[in-house]
């Protein structure tokens, strides 16, 4: 079965520390993405990567980078967290759109405090 | 604005059936997608739609797709509790994103 693990499911930082949510995918996915997700304002995309090395903005970048290194890992960087970066994240990869669409991780809750 | 629209809470009664609906703009997009999301949970793919079809039915689901309207919806039959989750409609954009709207949250009520 297809998976992409998010290695953890709950996080709590202090401000201003970097803080580092890893995704790994064993689906050999040339794409994967990052989404922040928020009550009543659904999953807005943060970063994503098309292939190794590479990575593009999404719609809310400020604050954030990523890294992808190796195809199966992207790793979301929070430079200095922030209270405003409390929220729920989501890692998904893809081979293209189309029937399979994107598969998920199932999240890691950050709690910035 | 946003790119795809859905309203955020659907109340169902058990056994009834439940009707979720969505609008998109992109005239373009090739696949239109459902996903669901438990309590906890990241999102599954519950089914997905091509452009030219009109309607598509999977078990309890069914998918109708409007393309003039630019309307998609998704309706289950005899909603059981464990039908009870967040609900997101999925466009297609170009070849590899996909843009969510903001999720209805369906509760099941016995």
């Amino acid at each position: 079965d297809v998976k992409v693990t998010q290695s953890s499911r709950y996080l709590v930082k202090r401000t201003g520390e970097k803080v580092f949510l890893e995704c790994v995918q064993d689906m050999d996915h040339e794409n994967m993405f990052w989404y922040r997700q928020d009550p009543g304002l659904g999953l807005r995309l943060i970063y994503f990567s098309y292939d190794v090395k590479m990575k593009e903005k999404g719609d809310i970048p400020e604050g954030y980078s990523v890294s992808r290194e190796k195809k199966e890992r992207f790793s979301l960087i929070l430079e200095s967290a922030s209270t405003n970066q409390t929220s729920m994240y989501l890692c998904a990869s893809s081979l293209a759109t189309g029937v399979y669409g994107y598969t998920f991780g199932s999240g890691t809750r950050l709690t910035v405090v | 604005g946003e790119d795809v629209e859905q309203s955020l809470f659907l109340s169902v009664r058990e056994g009834d059936s439940s009707v979720i609906n969505c609008t998109y703009t992109d005239s373009s997009s090739t696949y239109l997608y459902w996903y669901k999301q438990e309590p906890g949970a990241g999102l599954q793919l519950l089914t997905y739609i091509f452009s030219n079809m009109d309607m598509k039915q999977d078990q309890r689901l069914t998918v109708l797709l409007n393309k003039k309207d630019k309307h998609l919806s998704l309706r289950i039959a005899d909603t059981q509790t464990g039908d009870s989750a967040i609900y997101f409609c999925a466009e297609s954009k170009g070849d590899y994103k996909l843009s969510f709207g903001a999720g209805t949250t369906v509760t099941v009520r016995a």
